[in-house]
């Protein structure tokens, strides 16, 4: 049980444009959902925390505007990269949490600006 | 400010040699401790969640355990298998769902 899913696995795309992930809990309800960073050989980094119909909280330093998340059901969120650049690229994962205190992570999105 | 500290950043071991990996921590109350086994390239893997000092959890060749101050995970006779990145985080007491991660510890079994 608790599992969670992630599209695309892998992205490349052109400076200057949009990318959506999405991320979904397979076989439980997600309230809470969140989005991490993370850059090579370093820890993960949380950007935003998500619940479902409300707006997400971003951490300070994750420009809003920049990383879109909408938590549109119990099983769904997304991350939407706006106008990515080069320094956009890097490993995305999402998590959600069950009932309990515990987050199921997602496999992660590798994204490259091209 | 809630602080978690991993020690080895890197470890490698012999296949069948049994060694520890620390989670030190600083957290202004627990409500848990978790960890994580993260293969390159993938989302990290829930292990276990524990909640009190004296607690202790096995899966496989793997057995975790909680002090007040840190969790050791230990692994017996490891495989090449069970080569990844193991992470740790703590979840302070509160209202926020969000836990501290530590940057983890490499681990390589060789053959």
């Amino acid at each position: 049980g608790a599992v969670v899913s992630q599209h695309p696995s892998w992205v490349i795309c052109k400076s200057g444009t949009s990318v959506k992930i999405e991320c979904r809990s397979l076989d439980f309800q997600a309230t809470t959902m969140f989005w991490y960073r993370q850059f090579p050989k370093q820890s993960l980094m949380l950007m935003a925390t998500s619940n479902e119909g409300s707006k997400a909280t971003y951490e300070q330093g994750v420009e809003k505007d920049k990383f879109l998340i909408n938590h549109a059901s119990l099983t769904l969120s997304t991350l939407t990269v706006t106008s990515a650049h080069p320094e956009d690229s890097s490993f995305y994962i999402c998590s959600a949490k069950t009932g309990g205190y515990e987050q199921y992570f997602g496999p992660g999105t590798r994204l490259t600006v091209t | 400010e809630d602080q978690v500290t991993q020690s080895p950043e890197a470890l490698r071991l012999q296949e069948g040699e049994s060694s520890s990996l620390n989670c030190s921590y600083t957290v202004s109350g627990l409500r848990g401790l978790f960890w994580y086994r993260q293969d390159p390239g993938k989302g990290p893997e829930f292990l276990f969640t524990l909640y009190s000092a004296g607690e202790e959890k096995e899966k496989e060749r793997l057995k975790a355990t909680l002090t007040k101050k840190e969790s050791f995970l230990h692994i017996t006779a490891p495989k090449p298998e069970d080569s990844a990145t193991y992470l740790c985080a703590v979840l302070p007491s509160g209202g926020s769902y969000i836990p501290t991660f530590g940057r983890g510890t490499s681990l390589i079994v060789h053959p």
